[in-house]
Parts: structure tokens; sequence; C-alpha cells
């Protein structure tokens, strides 16, 4: 089956870190970019991070800059965020998605249900 | 940063059909074919409907169509079905590494 399965959320104080997984399975993981996507309660979709296939290149929305670390483990299918010096601001529901292949920016193909960040102290 | 603007709600009865827009101040629509839309259900992950700004993936009905003018891209649903109720959010990679949403609109079917 298709599919990719987010983990790792939870409830933080802010100002501490996360890291989110996200388990790729019924397809060749290696083959393809990878998106974080994220959803903050009551709005729209924000893009977080992306990276390539192999890992070469990372690419991080100015809002996450500099705290979060995209990074992927493709002989276990896995694709990880690493959340650091969290704000009130980053807690939303955080999707993993897969990137079109092989034209990356056409969009993103296949969505996980996603992971829930709250940041409260 | 480029920014993709979308009506916050659409509406229409079933057998109609109904129009999203996506505008975007600068240019990046108008230069690049990489407009996609999603359909989101809360709670469930979201769904291509549109990539490359007007091909349907594989399974997705032809109802769903959709097109770019300018720095404004559309999207239309005809013959509106109650399933089709759902946040449609458009995206576009905008150069520089960096992908966009606009902010989302929800449909709702009377």
């Amino acid at each position: 089956q298709v599919q990719l399965v987010e983990s790792g959320g939870g409830v933080v104080q802010p100002g501490t870190s996360l890291r989110l997984s996200c388990a790729a399975s019924g397809f060749t993981f290696r083959n393809y970019g990878m998106h974080w996507v994220r959803q903050a309660p009551g709005k729209g979709l924000e893009w977080v991070a992306m990276i390539w296939y192999d890992g070469s290149f990372k690419y991080y929305a100015d809002s996450v800059k500099g705290r979060f670390t995209i990074s992927r483990d493709n002989s276990k299918n896995r694709l990880y965020l690493q959340m650091n010096s969290l704000r009130a601001e980053d807690a939303a529901v955080y999707f993993c998605a897969r990137a079109l292949f092989p034209i990356v920016y056409y969009g993103m193909d296949l969505w996980g249900q996603g992971t829930t960040v709250t940041v409260s102290s | 940063q480029s920014a993709l603007t979308q009506p916050p709600s659409a509406s229409g009865s079933p057998g109609q059909s109904v129009t999203i827009s996506c505008t975007e101040t600068k240019n990046d629509i108008a230069n690049y074919n990489y407009v996609s839309w999603y359909q989101h259900h809360p709670g469930k992950a979201p769904k291509l409907i549109i990539y490359e700004v007007f091909k349907r993936p594989s399974g997705v009905p032809d109802r769903f169509s959709a097109s770019k003018s300018g720095n404004t891209a559309s999207l239309t649903v005809s013959g509106l079905q109650a399933e089709d109720e759902a946040h449609y959010y458009c995206s576009s990679y905008v150069g520089s590494n960096t992908w966009v949403f606009g902010g989302g609109t929800k449909l709702t079917v009377l």
C-alpha cells in the first residue's frame, strides 16, 4: 500500500526540541524528493521544507530557517524533521508529502495524515 | 516573498460549476508552469487534484479542470457533488528554492 505515516508529534514547551518522522511504504522512497508542510489551527497550508531524493539539497521556508532541519534515511524509508527552538507559532499539524517525479517543482502527489505539534508553556 | 491569494469561500448547488481563483502579485505564476491544486477534507490527508497548471493525476475526475492566465490560476469544479465540499489550496514553486500555498478556499455545496 502506497502511503506516508507521520509520527513524533506532541506537546512541548517553547524553546524546546522535537523530531518528527515520516515512514514511507509501497514505493521506491529513494527516488523521490520529499516535503514537510504544516497547518496551524484554523489556518491554511504552509510549506516548511524540502529535501532532494538523495538528501543532497535541502530548502527551508524563512519562518523555520536556522531552527528546523530536514533529513532522510533512504535505507529505512524515513523522512525526518528536527525542530529546535520551538515557538508558539510552530504549533500545527505537520504533513509529509512526496514530490512529483521526476519534476519536483510540479507538485506533491502523496500526503500523510499528519502529526500534531502543540507548543505551550 | 511571493504570495498566492484565494477567495476564502465559494459555493454552488449540486450539478453547478464553481471556479476558484489563485492570484499572485509577482510574476511567478505567469513565468512558471508549476501551479498545483489540492483538495483537503479536514482531518484527512490533502489530495493532489491538479499539477503543472492543468494536468489531472490518475483517478481524479474530469469534473476538475484548471487553467492559468497571466498571474492568475483557476480551478473549476463542474457538476458539483456533495463530496466536493472541502478546502481547496493552490500552490506553486516560486523560484529561489521556495514553494508557497494560497490561503485556501472553503467550497460549500449548498
